[in-house]
């Protein structure tokens, strides 16, 4: 059975980092690209960053670029999202989801529950 | 960047109704449009993809079809458990853009 469970969400600053993961199991991690996707309070799903079941190619939306970093261990079978410089606009649930193919251009067939990360002074 | 529109943003309906959910592309994106259904509370869930292929384990009541910039999402007899929120994603291009949404609401 797929799963993903994220974890890493919290009160944090405006300026401030957090690091986000999402531990993945009942498939084969590297044959799968990776997605972030967020929900802010009450609005729609956005995509926010995508990487491939090598971990070589990354993506990002314009709203993070330069700010987030996408990574995956093979290893422990884990998808991060280091978040810094953050904004009140980054209040959201972040869900991690599965793509359907190594590259990142698949639909999302697994998601997580999500983790919810608050950014407020 | 590729842009996504759906509408209506809110529709109400009662339980046996056909429900009918339209989806645009800013530019074409073949088939690679996928359908997701949101409940509160909980992660979104996949039921078309491909524009018209059924997820495993999705009602047929559930259909899709369209391809190129023009897409709809059709339940052809809306039950008490599709009361929720709907959304198209294409897939076309690596950044996984998703529609704004339409809340399917009792009437």
């Amino acid at each position: 059975e797929v799963q993903l469970l994220e974890s890493g969400g919290d009160l944090v600053q405006p300026g401030g980092s957090l690091r986000l993961s999402c531990a993945a199991s009942g498939f084969t991690f590297s044959d799968s690209a990776m997605n972030w996707v967020r929900q802010a309070p009450g609005k729609g799903l956005e995509w926010v960053s995508a990487i491939g079941g090598s971990g070589v190619t990354t993506y990002y939306a314009d709203s993070v670029k330069g700010r987030f970093t996408i990574s995956r261990d093979t290893s422990k079978n884990t998808l991060y999202l280091q978040m810094n410089s953050l904004r009140a606009e980054d209040t959201a649930i972040y869900y991690c989801a599965k793509s359907t193919t190594a590259v990142a251009k698949g639909y999302y067939d697994y998601w997580g529950r999500g983790t919810l990360v608050t950014v407020s002074s | 960047d590729i842009q996504m529109t759906q509408s209506p943003s809110t529709l109400s309906a009662a339980v046996g109704d056909r429900v009918t959910i339209t989806c645009r592309a800013s530019q074409s994106i073949n088939s690679w449009l996928a359908w997701y259904q949101q409940k509160p509370g909980k992660a979104p869930k996949v039921l078309i993809y491909k524009a018209s292929s059924l997820e495993s384990g999705v009602p047929s009541r559930f259909s899709g079809s369209g391809s190129g910039t023009e897409f709809t999402l059709t339940i052809s007899s809306l039950q008490p458990d599709d009361f929720a929120t709907f959304y198209c994603q294409q897939y076309s291009s690596y950044s996984g853009t998703f529609g704004q949404g339409t809340k399917v609401e009792i009437k």
